[in-house]
């Protein structure tokens, strides 16, 4: 079966645009979270989604959101992008159990801002 | 706020050596997490431990969860290259989503 893709792979941007990036979870799983990963922070978590509802939302500013759609898809959208926002953006997928479980990630988008 | 700290955090042994790899902290996790993250690619996640003082075997990789259920340990025998990648463990507390730790990076040296 099929894994968790996420799109695009490579981004690079320029400081005060925005970017959208997108998650397709493995067929089934009706969770969708969002984690950016830094050399300096680690892994840290942006928000969950489940049944097309924000379940849950870490410590980011506004500038990031994020939806997700009825085929379980997701995508997070950051807006005024800042050279700090150049991270390894990585999508999770569950059956819905808030990842208690486990989580199977996608490969990542590695978004540069410049 | 990191809730877990992972140590070392850099650990480069050669082929057929053992080592652990610890995950603590003061907070109460309801299930614990383990992943390897290569270069470029997401973290696969190894296995689960839900009980206090559960150990998990996998092939050469022995998994411990504290009885407390505030920390763990990854323990490698006989380690080969194949093992060389980014350990992070992840706690799951109550509601809320994973917290993962600080991550150890480990190098095997043929």
């Amino acid at each position: 079966k099929a894994g968790v893709t996420q799109t695009p792979r490579y981004l690079i941007k320029t400081r005060g645009q925005q970017v959208t990036l997108s998650c397709s979870p493995i067929s089934g799983h009706r969770s969708v979270s969002w984690y950016q990963q830094t050399p300096g922070q680690g892994l840290q978590f942006l928000f969950e989604y489940f049944s097309e509802t924000q379940r849950n939302k870490g410590n980011f500013p506004g500038r990031f959101s994020g939806r997700q759609f009825s085929n379980s898809r997701s995508e997070m959208n950051v807006s005024t992008l800042e050279l700090g926002d150049s991270a390894l953006y990585l999508c999770a997928s569950s059956s819905g159990d808030r990842g208690g479980y486990g989580y199977t990630f996608g490969s990542g988008t590695r978004l540069t801002v410049v | 706020t990191q809730l877990l700290e992972q140590s070392p955090q850099f650990l480069s042994i050669q082929e057929g050596e053992n080592l652990t790899v610890y995950c603590n902290s003061s907070s109460v996790f309801s299930s614990l997490q383990w992943y390897r993250q290569e270069p470029g690619e997401g973290p696969v996640l190894l296995v689960t431990v839900v009980t206090g003082g559960e150990v998990k075997k996998l092939k050469r990789l022995t998994f411990q969860f504290g009885d407390a259920r505030k920390d763990s340990s990854l323990h490698i025998t006989a380690a080969q290259t194949g093992d060389t990648g980014l350990y992070l463990c992840a706690g799951k507390t109550g509601a809320n989503n994973l917290f993962f730790g600080t991550g150890t990076r480990l190098t095997v040296i043929p």
